[in-house]
């Protein structure tokens, strides 16, 4: 299964509303959602689609289903401007495939 | 709180075998509700799932990576490792270990390895 998301860059002003598509090669059930900033490992955002982890703000959630997903940030905040990555789980054999980020940027 | 630390050589020459080992403190290798796991990143580029191992031993890899990579769990000191053999410029990236289900819940810091003659 391959992950691709868009757009690869998205330029927001703080405060707006950003929203992150990843599509899927083919009808998938599960998906999470992780920010990286410059120098740290990913954070964990979102799983199982909509459920944000521990410590997540709000204004992060996740929807969609079969190929396509998103992920919306409703009010871009100043530590907001990062990477975004999705990522699938495939069952069997066991696999663990991430899209290619989309750089959420400030306009 | 579960911590994961990554260690091993940072600078490596083209040809060799990579080792890398994930220490982990605050849970343990041993749980049966956990997969260990390592993830790298080249640089200024995507994420690259490399493989996986469960407490007993069973390990995933990446089919473009299986053919050189070894990924065991060592019990008896919490810590799991990563063997990468014939290292070229390509692997240069950052390795990370994790622990994680069908998600990745915990991320260890990192660690940058060059490869260079």
């Amino acid at each position: 299964i391959v992950l691709a998301q868009s757009p690869a860059t998205l330029s927001v002003s703080p405060g707006e509303r950003a929203t992150l598509s990843c599509r899927a090669s083919q009808s998938i059930t599960n998906l999470a959602w992780y920010q990286q900033k410059p120098g740290q490992a990913p954070r964990l955002l979102i799983y199982a689609v909509s459920t944000r982890a521990t410590g997540i703000p709000a204004r992060f959630s996740g929807s969609g289903s079969g190929t396509e997903f998103t992920l919306t940030i409703s009010s871009l905040q100043s530590e907001d401007f990062a990477l975004y990555y999705c990522q699938h789980y495939n069952n069997w054999p066991p696999t663990w495939t991430f899209g290619q980020g989309t750089k959420v940027d400030i306009k | 709180q579960l911590r994961l630390r990554e260690s091993g050589p940072r600078l490596m020459k083209p040809s060799e075998t990579l080792s890398l080992t994930c220490n982990v403190s605050g849970g343990s290798v041993s749980s049966n509700s956990d997969y260990w796991g390592w993830i790298r990143q080249p640089p200024g580029k995507g994420l690259e799932w490399i493989g996986t191992v469960y407490y007993t031993g069973t390990t995933y890899y990446n089919e473009s990576l299986k053919s050189r990579v070894t990924i065991s769990v060592d019990i008896s000191n919490n810590q799991f490792s990563l063997h990468l053999t014939s290292v070229t410029a390509g692997d240069t990236a950052f390795y990370y270990c994790a622990r994680h289900g069908v998600t990745i819940h915990y991320w260890g810091l990192g660690t940058l390895v060059t490869v260079s003659s």
